[in-house]
């Protein structure tokens, strides 16, 4: 089955600066890779998304890349502003399952 | 638009006893999938409902089961709760799986604590 590495853990970062969190995934056959936010108490909610057949996407101050023959993907937050200050989960979905397999989360810290 | 709605928010039970937890999907959508998140972890994906069928399932034992109803709402069922399973549990509905639907959007979930 898929297996999907979150990098780093916890990415403590000063308000203004960027911030980016990085994925591995092991299924060649991987070709959807949602990216989510989960606040406290909250359940995780799709802040942007990729499909295989695109390099790059970028929605305001966040931008996804992927590299599939190297199999990884990254998130980029910029300008990073305290209200980003979440747990970030990355996911892989293999084709034709609609199930995602997902990482362990990055829970960013943005500093004031 | 009404997003996904759980209920309840938080439950507490003994070792043993049987939890029945709900989903509201969001409109328009046809698929709902469970997933267990221990304090810490990722959401562990325990099965998917698509149109009343099982779709998929992860590796939960089988005192874990569910229902979708033709409205598309969806009930999981744990039996003989363990310690172990004290866990936020989530649900999360996709749209229509012809359109491509594998985005998935989740509710606030289910508190469970087992004593």
């Amino acid at each position: 089955g898929e297996n999907v590495e979150q990098h780093p853990s916890t990415l403590s970062v000063q308000e203004g600066d960027s911030a980016v969190i990085k994925c591995t995934y092991s299924d060649s056959a991987s070709n959807y890779f949602p990216w989510y936010k989960q606040e406290l108490g909250k359940g995780p909610q799709l802040i942007i998304d990729i499909r295989s057949n695109v390099g790059e996407k970028k929605d305001q101050r966040i931008a996804v890349t992927l590299n599939k023959t190297a199999k990884h993907f990254s998130l980029h937050i910029t300008e990073t502003q305290p209200e980003d200050s979440a747990v970030y989960f990355c996911a892989a979905v293999s084709g034709g399952s609609y199930i995602p397999t997902f990482g362990r989360g990055t829970s960013l810290i943005v500093h004031p | 638009e009404t997003g996904v709605t759980q209920s309840p928010t938080h439950l507490i039970k003994t070792r043993g006893q049987q939890v029945t937890l709900r989903c509201s999907s969001q409109s328009g959508h046809n698929t709902v999938s469970w997933y267990q998140q221990a304090l810490g972890q990722g959401p562990q994906f325990i099965f998917q409902y698509y149109r009343e069928e099982e779709n998929g399932r992860g590796n939960f034992p089988p005192r874990f089961s569910g229902l979708q109803f033709p409205n598309y709402s969806s009930e999981l069922n744990v039996n003989a709760l363990e310690l172990d399973d004290s866990a936020l549990y989530l649900c999360a509905s996709s749209p229509s799986q012809a359109s491509g639907g594998a985005e998935q959007y989740f509710g606030p979930g289910t508190r469970l604590t087992v004593t």
